[in-house]
């Protein structure tokens, strides 16, 4: 299964963009994108999948350029409670159950 | 309620005891995980469930058994405590499989003395 690279921590201000890109070179033909959020002292929690070009849900984007073997997590004016670690997985839908969740990146939003 | 839930919370044991941790989804889903998570580490599975009585290894395997008697229970047994053991600990549950959205549970804060 492919294992993915993220940079380990990241500052922000209050109401900027954010962009947190994720390295998934060897990801495979059926593997799919997937990122969860978490909170201290909770588990992690869903955020967004994608396959390929553009994602978007209530909460972000997810951005998967043509050779899919990086992807970019887009968080729209952040505040306060977006400051979570941030998990970047890659695995087929079906039958990829071992996913490396790695320490992903530390995300600190800054008043 | 729905939704998946562990017990106990926090448990501090000592080395050498046998100590189980629950996990428990009302979402009848497939699939089940549970995960270790340690500071430098983040998060690593232990094992995983694709049914009942159907469990398979996972990262970290060593050290644990588990089991799955019932769709909607996975305990997880740590058979002689160790140091090492200390961790916090997620369970996950997933209607088809790991890549699709999992579920997790509110932890377990294991101390082993």
């Amino acid at each position: 299964l492919a294992k993915t690279t993220q940079p380990i921590s990241m500052d922000s201000y209050e109401g900027q963009e954010v962009n947190i890109t994720c390295s998934h070179n060897n990801i495979a033909t059926n593997d799919y994108i997937t990122w969860y959020q978490q909170f201290p002292s909770q588990g992690p929690r869903f955020i967004i999948q994608g396959y390929k070009t553009k994602v978007t849900n209530e909460v972000a984007s997810l951005f998967i350029p043509a050779d899919r073997k990086s992807s970019t997590l887009s968080l729209p004016r952040v505040s306060l409670s977006d400051t979570a670690v941030y998990y970047c997985l890659v695995g087929a839908l079906r039958g990829a159950n071992n996913l490396f969740f790695g320490t992903g990146t530390r995300l600190t939003v800054i008043p | 309620d729905a939704g998946i839930t562990q017990s106990p919370r926090y448990k501090i044991t000592e080395t050498g005891r046998q100590v189980t941790l629950m996990c428990h989804q009302t979402w009848s889903h497939s699939y089940m995980f549970w995960y270790r998570q340690d500071l430098g580490h983040g998060l690593r599975l232990i094992y995983y469930s694709a049914a009942a009585d159907i469990t398979d290894k996972g990262e970290v395997p060593d050290g644990y058994v588990v089991s799955r008697s019932k769709t909607e229970n996975f305990p997880l047994t740590l058979e002689s405590a160790t140091r090492s053991q200390t961790s916090v600990y997620f369970c996950a549950s997933s209607e088809y499989s790991g890549s699709y959205e999992q579920y997790f549970g509110p932890g377990t804060r294991l101390t082993v003395t």
